[in-house]
């Protein structure tokens, strides 16, 4: 079965300290992960995907198959970082549906 | 990017009424649309998945009687949730894609439901 697993409801830090977001995942096959980002008041929005390798907004996610984990990090957060971030997994082979995790809130304090 | 709209962005409704709620993508075709059911400070639930012009597939323990869904064109899909009860209220999120293995999925802004 797929599942998307977010540890931390919560993650509470200060601007300039690093930041990781952990996301752990349960998948038979090559899935396609993926985190986005809901803004207070905002729809989701993509924010990055394993495929594409890149950084946005200062952000980075190395997908690890042999510990099944897509964890978040960033490493100076920022007070405009402060929103909801959920992990998604895409199996292959299927209609394409995203499976969310829990969701994590990050607040970063001034 | 690509836009996803979504109508009404809030509905009040009295117990028993149905309710539809549209989903449009404004500058893509999409043919795969997703409906999604977010609680308070919850994660999204996929409740179905639809493929333009064909029967939308519900996820397990979604009532596709209770909980219609119509994608009649690659640009519009309908939520019509009937016969709402209280327990319906929630916040609803429809999302969509373009054809293609790796093709982005965008999604919509959310519509509140609120069932007296």
């Amino acid at each position: 079965a797929q599942r998307v697993t977010q540890p931390e409801k919560l993650l509470s830090v200060f601007k300039g300290a690093p930041v990781e977001l952990k996301c752990n995942y349960s998948y038979s096959g090559s899935p396609e992960l993926f985190w986005y980002v809901q803004y207070s008041r905002q729809r989701l929005q993509l924010l990055l995907r394993h495929i594409s390798r890149e950084s946005i907004k200062g952000f980075t996610a190395d997908l690890n198959k042999g510990e099944t984990s897509f964890h978040l990090k960033k490493p100076f957060a920022q007070e405009e970082d402060s929103a909801m971030y959920y992990c998604a997994l895409r199996g292959s082979g299927n209609t394409g549906k995203l499976i969310f995790g829990q969701g994590t809130t990050l607040q970063v304090k001034p | 990017g690509a836009v996803v709209s979504q109508h009404p962005s809030w509905v009040i409704c009295k117990s028993g009424t149905s309710v539809k709620i549209e989903c449009r993508s404004l500058d893509f075709q999409a043919t795969t649309m997703f409906w999604y059911r977010q609680f308070p400070k919850q994660s999204l639930m996929l409740m179905a998945t639809s493929n333009e012009g064909s029967k939308a597939t519900y996820e397990q323990g979604v009532e596709k009687d209770k909980f219609l869904i119509n994608h009649a064109s690659l640009t519009l899909s309908t939520l019509t949730v009937t016969s709402a009860h209280p327990e319906d209220s929630s916040f609803y999120i429809c999302s969509a894609r373009q054809a293609g293995l790796y093709s982005e999925q965008f999604f919509g802004p959310g519509t509140r439901l609120t069932v007296l």
